[in-house]
């Protein structure tokens, strides 16, 4: 069975420094990962995701994530974080034996400090 | 365009009404899903129609009634419901295949359960 584990349920940067959400998946079947961002009260927009090919992967908003198998993570970074990345987010991977539905982690509450 | 709408945005109803969510894309996607969001929590999944028909139902109660008129509407009818079933309701279409492999989520509508 496929799942995902986020590291942090919240974490808090300041604005400007280093964003780093943690991924680890679990998988028996080559995965389809992907990042969702969740703004208050409203849907989830997909920022990257990793399907097949080049294993690091540009998003929108300045977002990347490498996909590395050996550890079976794909952690979200960005350079420099923006007071408008606040929100939540969430990895997720695709269960093809369900429907193609996406098994999500936990979620990370992204905080930024002005 | 990417665009999964969803109406209505708010919907505050008693336990007797009847109501409706509805769905659409026209993105010429064939695999429809709904997903349930509690508070600082994963959407779990509810539904998937593939091709219009229903394909999984992961044990929700009857008085959630999915139905799919067409390859480009989903809703969700409810009755009878139960003031924990106050949620946010996303729907999701899916773009199936290889590398373009990707769901992607309405804004959701926020139920409330008096």
């Amino acid at each position: 069975a496929q799942s995902v584990t986020q590291l942090g349920s919240h974490v808090s940067v300041s604005e400007g420094a280093l964003v780093l959400l943690r991924c680890n998946y679990s998988s028996s079947v080559p995965p389809y990962l992907f990042w969702y961002v969740q703004y208050p009260n409203q849907g989830l927009q997909l920022l990257l995701k990793y399907t097949t090919g080049a294993t690091l992967v540009k998003g929108i908003n300045g977002f990347e994530a490498e996909f590395k198998k050996s550890e079976t993570s794909f952690h979200l970074t960005k350079p420099s974080a923006h007071m408008s990345d606040a929100a939540e987010y969430f990895c997720a991977v695709t269960d093809y034996n369900q429907g193609g539905k996406l098994i999500f982690g936990q979620g990370t509450e992204l905080s930024v400090k002005p | 365009d990417t665009e999964v709408t969803q109406t209505p945005k708010h919907l505050v109803m008693g336990m007797t009404n009847k109501k409706s969510l509805k769905c659409e894309q026209h993105m010429g996607h064939r695999a429809m899903y709904w997903y349930k969001q509690k508070a600082k929590k994963p959407p779990e999944l509810m539904f998937v129609y593939s091709y219009e028909k229903l394909s999984i139902n992961e044990s929700v109660p009857s008085r959630f009634s999915p139905e799919c008129p067409n390859s480009s509407l989903l809703n969700l009818h409810l009755h009878a419901l139960q003031p924990e079933d106050s949620a946010l309701y996303l729907c999701a279409s899916r773009k199936e295949g290889g590398r373009t492999d990707t769901q992607y989520f309405g804004p959701g509508t926020r139920l409330t359960v008096l």
